[in-house]
């Protein structure tokens, strides 16, 4: 059973150009989570979705950021516009069961793109 | 908004040599994960921590989560270098159903062959 892939792993950008990650979750898993780990930082939770659905996206910048989870394919998460700021590593992470199961959920964590704007 | 606590920020010891990493909330916490980040890469589970006075040990880790389910401790017995890395936890801090899944800081080790 492959892990959860992310692609690409390097991710170079001009300002003001677009950058799309996408992220594939481990077979089974309906539930995908983006997190930003901004260098030196600790992982800030971003969004939280379902298939086709955006659950939470409460740790979402307002402008420019966007994600999806199609009913077919990866995860999403595009960021328009970059920015130096926007240099980071972005992690997706994604679980089989929803976070508020009641159960024990690991997450189960990509290797991360970085992304890099010039 | 409610956060975890790591300390130490960094740490440096011999190989051989015992160290303690702690992870403190605010509040109480439905679960406390432990990850541990190598270098430029992605997260690898550690353990997961779900009742208050739990304690589990894999290999020289083990890890604790007090009575009141708001501080867990990470011990490692006779450090490796290859036990080098960062060491995360996380949370399920939900309240009232809605969720919220937090991380520490982290806790950068390094250990002296």
């Amino acid at each position: 059973n492959a892990g959860v892939m992310q692609n690409p792993r390097h991710l170079v950008r001009r300002r003001g150009q677009e950058a799309r990650l996408r992220c594939s979750p481990m077979k089974g898993h309906s539930h995908v989570y983006w997190y930003r780990q901004l260098p030196e930082e600790g992982l800030k939770f971003m969004v939280y979705l379902q298939k086709e659905n955006i659950i939470d996206e409460s740790g979402m910048p307002k402008e420019r950021f966007s994600a999806e989870f199609p009913k077919e394919g990866p995860s999403i998460l595009r960021i328009q516009q970059v920015v130096r700021g926007d240099s980071a590593a972005y992690f997706c992470a994604s679980s089989p069961l929803p976070p508020t199961s009641g159960r024990h959920n690991e997450q189960f964590f990509g290797p991360g793109t970085r992304l890099t704007v010039l | 908004s409610q956060e975890l606590e790591q300390s130490p920020q960094s740490l440096i010891v011999q190989e051989g040599k015992n160290l303690t990493i702690n992870c403190t909330s605010s509040k109480t916490l439905y679960g406390l994960y432990w990850y541990k980040q190598k270098y430029g890469e992605g997260l690898i589970f550690l353990m997961m921590l779900q009742k208050g006075g739990e304690e589990k040990s894999h290999e020289k880790i083990t890890a604790k989560l007090d009575e009141k389910k708001q501080q867990s401790s990470l011990h490692i017995t006779a450090s490796q270098p290859s036990h080098a890395g960062i060491y995360l936890c996380g949370a399920d801090a939900r309240t009232s159903g809605t969720y919220k899944y937090i991380f520490g800081t982290g806790t950068r080790l390094k250990v002296l062959a």
